[in-house]
């Protein structure tokens, strides 16, 4: 199976400019989430996916917003960009049973390398 | 927060012996896990423990889980240069949202 891919890798985008990052998750898995990595902050999450829905929200500013389409593929866009969006942004997939304790690990993409200049 | 907190934040040790990091959370979880990530590349997952279980093992791994302290620990034994890497735990919670914790760092010294 492939894995979770991310374009584009790396990204170079001004002040006030918008930005649309793309996620094709693992055949099959219908969750797909989305996160912020710092080094000052660490991994922070931005929302989850699952079946076009978004079912959880972290804690950023509606300039973050996302979809995901009826194939699974998810895009998240950042509007209005400023230099602390400046970060690797990580999709990641999970195929999401019925809940409860089973859980499910989570598989990354490589990520996207923004830097606003 | 509900993010688990690594400890230590970075940690140096010789090829061969043993590396142990500990993770410490906030509130009741589902389960959780850990992941290693080479440098600025996405994570992979290691290990998964759900919050009835005490203690798993995968290759060289060991990680244990102790609820009444909301601690988790894992042990790489036999460390090599390969696993130099940062490493983190995410806790778990109903409704398979995860948080993660601000990560170890791992150093293999060959």
């Amino acid at each position: 199976k492939a894995g979770v891919t991310q374009t584009p890798r790396y990204l170079i985008k001004t002040r006030g400019q918008q930005v649309t990052l793309s996620c094709s998750p693992i055949s099959g898995h219908r969750s797909v989430s989305w996160y912020q990595q710092t080094p000052g902050q660490g991994l922070q999450f931005l929302f989850e996916y699952f079946s076009e829905t978004q079912r959880n929200k972290g804690n950023f500013p509606g300039r973050f917003s996302g979809r995901q389409f009826s194939n699974s593929r998810s895009e998240m866009n950042v509007s209005t960009l400023e230099l602390g969006d400046s970060a690797l942004y990580l999709c990641a997939s999970s195929f999401y049973g019925s809940g409860g304790l089973r859980g499910n690990e989570q598989f990354f993409g490589p990520g996207t390398r923004l830097t606003v200049l | 927060s509900q993010q688990g907190e690594e400890d230590p934040q970075a940690l140096s040790i010789q090829e061969g012996e043993n590396a142990t990091m500990n993770c410490s959370y906030k509130t009741s979880i589902n389960n959780l896990q850990w992941y290693r990530q080479n440098s600025g590349r996405g994570l992979v997952h290691l290990i998964l423990i759900r919050s009835n279980e005490r203690e798993k093992h995968s290759g060289r791994l060991r990680v244990t889980l102790d609820t009444s302290k909301k601690s988790s620990s894992l042990l790489i034994t036999a460390s090599r240069a390969a696993d130099t890497a940062s490493y983190f735990c995410a806790t778990v919670f109903t409704g398979n949202q995860f948080y993660f914790g601000t990560g170890t760092s791992l150093t293999v010294i060959p």
